[in-house]
């Protein structure tokens, strides 16, 4: 079946630098996503969403970039601190399903090194 | 995370028996939702509820059952559990069906 997945299980960066953390989907029907974070023993938690009539969006050191010809969406974390070490997932509402549910990806570990 | 409470946080149980996982919000959420997490793999669809009264199955529903006979609460029962539903429980709640989840903190269950 068609999945929403990852290309890296693991991203280590320094501290400061700038993350990128990518998706892959294959249902050109999905009009909908969303990037959250998850810390070790806790609920995911929401960081950005963006819709399938944008390209870009932007938050608080965030940004979700959405390619649909590639069927491709990144989250940008800018100036990464340690606090951002989590595991992120990207989640897809499947506009095809007649379900109003997200589908997640496997998920990113981000670790940031000192 | 506020408004999204679940319980218990921890359990075990033997293979064969029975339990009920709650979950709680303060948000007046129509949408409820159950998902599991198992290692290095997303979280999948279990059950979910569009509204008081209503129950509709996700991705992976067998082995489980659900109510939602208040709209605050939205209930996960095991009727026999086995070891496969080893895992990590979620609940989340949103408004319109549309938009980002509020999840709960997890209930992390072992069937031995």
């Amino acid at each position: 079946g068609e999945n929403v997945g990852l290309h890296l299980p693991t991203l280590s960066v320094q501290e400061g630098d700038n993350s990128i953390i990518n998706c892959a989907y294959s249902n050109s029907a999905s009009d909908y996503f969303i990037w959250y974070k998850q810390e070790s023993g806790k609920g995911p938690q929401f960081i950005i969403d963006i819709r399938s009539n944008m390209d870009k969006r932007q938050g608080q050191r965030v940004t979700v970039l959405l390619n649909k010809t590639v069927k491709h969406l990144s989250l940008q974390i800018a100036a990464t601190q340690p606090g951002d070490s989590a595991v992120y997932f990207c989640a897809e509402n499947r506009g095809d399903t007649g379900r109003r549910a997200l589908t997640f990806g496997s998920g990113t570990r981000l670790q940031v090194q000192p | 995370n506020a408004g999204v409470t679940q319980t218990p946080k921890f359990r075990v149980l033997k293979t064969g028996q029975s339990m009920t996982l709650l979950c709680a919000q303060d948000m007046n959420h129509e949408y409820m939702y159950w998902y599991r997490q198992d290692p290095g793999m997303g979280l999948r669809l279990i059950h979910y509820s569009v509204g008081e009264g209503t129950t509709a199955k996700g991705e992976v529903p067998d082995g489980y059952n659900v109510s939602r006979l208040k709209k605050q609460n939205f209930l996960l029962g095991l009727e026999s559990a086995a070891p496969s539903q080893t895992s990590v429980y979620f609940c989340a709640t949103d408004q319109t069906g549309e938009y980002g989840y509020t999840f709960g903190s997890g209930t992390r269950l072992t069937v031995v």
